[in-house]
């Protein structure tokens, strides 16, 4: 098993720029997550997904869309990349809201807008 | 609204001592505990995981404890080495299944 897995790891954006990130798991999870870290800020909730077809969101949304069309995969999309989007993106998954809700993460993308 | 903290920022031994790590929350209705390591420019790996019924947890040199009543968990390591300098991260799941987060310790252990 890969766990999760996360495209891409680096990404360097100017101002205004769009992109997707994704995030791929491989344990037949129900949740993902979408988190963002920061320096002095720890890690915030973006979006999350408590199964296929369906989003919500979480602590810190505006600026970020995503989409779960398939069980395995959480898409976080960037319609138009600002200088404090700049972090480090995390993708995590869970296997349900009966379990223990162990979240497993994967290793991350940095991303930088210029 | 849940807060968690993480005393001490940083944390500096010498290889060979036990030490604990300290993570306080201010609402005890919690679903679990969560403790997690983070390598420098690494994703986070799951250390332990502690339900809310339960006291503590062991893997190994770790071994993590709860009192919700208090609204704290340690993070105890048995005879640290190099290997275990990282940053540990706290983080506390309420019954809406999401993770509230610390800011962390950073633990350096010197040969």
């Amino acid at each position: 098993n890969a766990g999760v897995t996360q495209t891409p790891k680096f990404r360097v954006l100017k101002t205004g720029q769009s992109m997707t990130l994704l995030c791929a798991q491989d344990m037949n999870h129900e949740y993902m997550y979408w988190y963002r870290q920061d320096p002095g800020m720890g890690l915030r909730l973006i979006h999350y997904s408590v199964g296929e077809g369906t989003t919500a969101k979480g602590e810190v949304p505006d600026g970020y869309n995503v989409s779960r069309l398939k069980k395995q995969n959480f898409l976080l999309g960037l319609e138009s990349a600002a200088p404090s989007q700049t972090s480090v993106y995390f993708c995590a998954s869970s296997l349900s809201t009966t379990g223990t809700n162990e979240q497993f993460f994967g290793p991350g993308t940095r991303l930088t807008v210029l | 609204k849940q807060e968690v903290t993480q005393i001490p920022a940083a944390l500096s031994v010498p290889e060979g001592e036990n030490l604990v790590l300290n993570c306080s929350f201010t609402d005890s209705a919690i679903y679990n505990l969560q403790w997690f390591r983070q390598d420098p420019g690494k994703g986070l790996t799951s250390l332990l995981l502690i339900q809310s019924s339960q006291r503590e947890q062991t893997s190994g040199r770790l071994n993590a404890s709860l009192d919700k009543s208090s609204g704290r968990s340690t993070l105890y390591i048995a005879a640290s080495q190099p290997g275990d300098s990282a940053t540990y991260l706290c983080a506390v799941g309420g019954d809406n299944r999401k993770l509230i987060w610390g800011l962390g310790t950073s633990l350096a252990v010197n040969p």
